[in-house]
């Protein structure tokens, strides 16, 4: 099976900072990949699609790329709503594996 | 707008099973895939499985083969999850997701509310 690794597992940054996530896939998955931000004692929400659409919704400080086996969620500009942990899965075939997560602070 | 609404939080004894339901509502149903996601307490996601009601044929992560069984009953427009020999580690948020897209793995779009199982003695 594919294994999803994100990095940081956690990080703390200023409000403004801009903010990258990256998740790596054992093997190459295409653009199969979506992220969700999970707030605390809340539901996944989709973020980003294919790599790199952003849902309806979302806003653009939210920006996703890569394909293969590289990808990387950043967000341009941290705003203290955006405090949460951010998933990766890859969707291109089961199973559907997540990567650990990456907790956001704010510092 | 399709929603999914789940079942309510159950406790459970070691060694039983549960059975949660995701029920959609405001879409179609047979043609897209719910899977089932958990997330014990402090922890990260973890897929479990998922089914297309159409098609009726359940797929499982390893981890849980054996143990867990999903269903669907699209006179009903509702999916199930059942886990069996719960232990401690069960202890878990289960989701209910459907696919973003009829007919083909895909992202998910909308989640259930979430139920929790507690396995205590």
């Amino acid at each position: 099976d594919i294994q999803m690794t994100q990095s940081p597992s956690s990080l703390s940054a200023s409000v403004g900072d801009r903010v990258t996530i990256t998740c790596r896939a054992s093997q190459g998955i295409s653009n199969y990949l979506a992220w969700y931000q999970q707030k605390p004692g809340k539901v996944p929400k989709l973020l980003i699609y294919a790599a790199s659409t952003l849902q309806s919704g979302v806003p653009s400080r939210f920006s996703g790329s890569g394909s293969g086996t590289d990808f990387t969620l950043t967000i341009s500009s941290l705003q203290p709503e955006d405090v949460a942990t951010y998933y990766c899965q890859k969707y291109n075939s089961a199973p559907f594996t997540f990567g650990g997560g990456t907790k956001v602070e704010i510092k | 707008q399709v929603q999914l609404v789940q079942s309510g939080a159950e406790v459970k004894k070691p060694g039983s099973s549960v059975k949660v339901s995701c029920k959609a509502s405001g879409g179609t149903f047979s043609s897209y895939a719910i899977s089932w996601v958990r997330q014990a307490p402090g922890q990260g996601l973890e897929w479990m499985g998922g089914i297309i009601p159409i098609f009726g044929t359940a797929n499982y992560a390893q981890k849980f083969q054996g143990r867990v069984t999903i269903t669907a009953d699209e006179s009903t427009s509702t999916a199930y999850m059942e886990l069996s020999s719960l232990r401690s580690e069960d202890t878990a948020v289960y989701y209910c997701a459907r696919d973003a897209l009829a007919a083909r793995p895909d992202w998910f779009d909308p989640w259930g509310q979430g139920t929790l199982v507690t396995v205590s003695s």
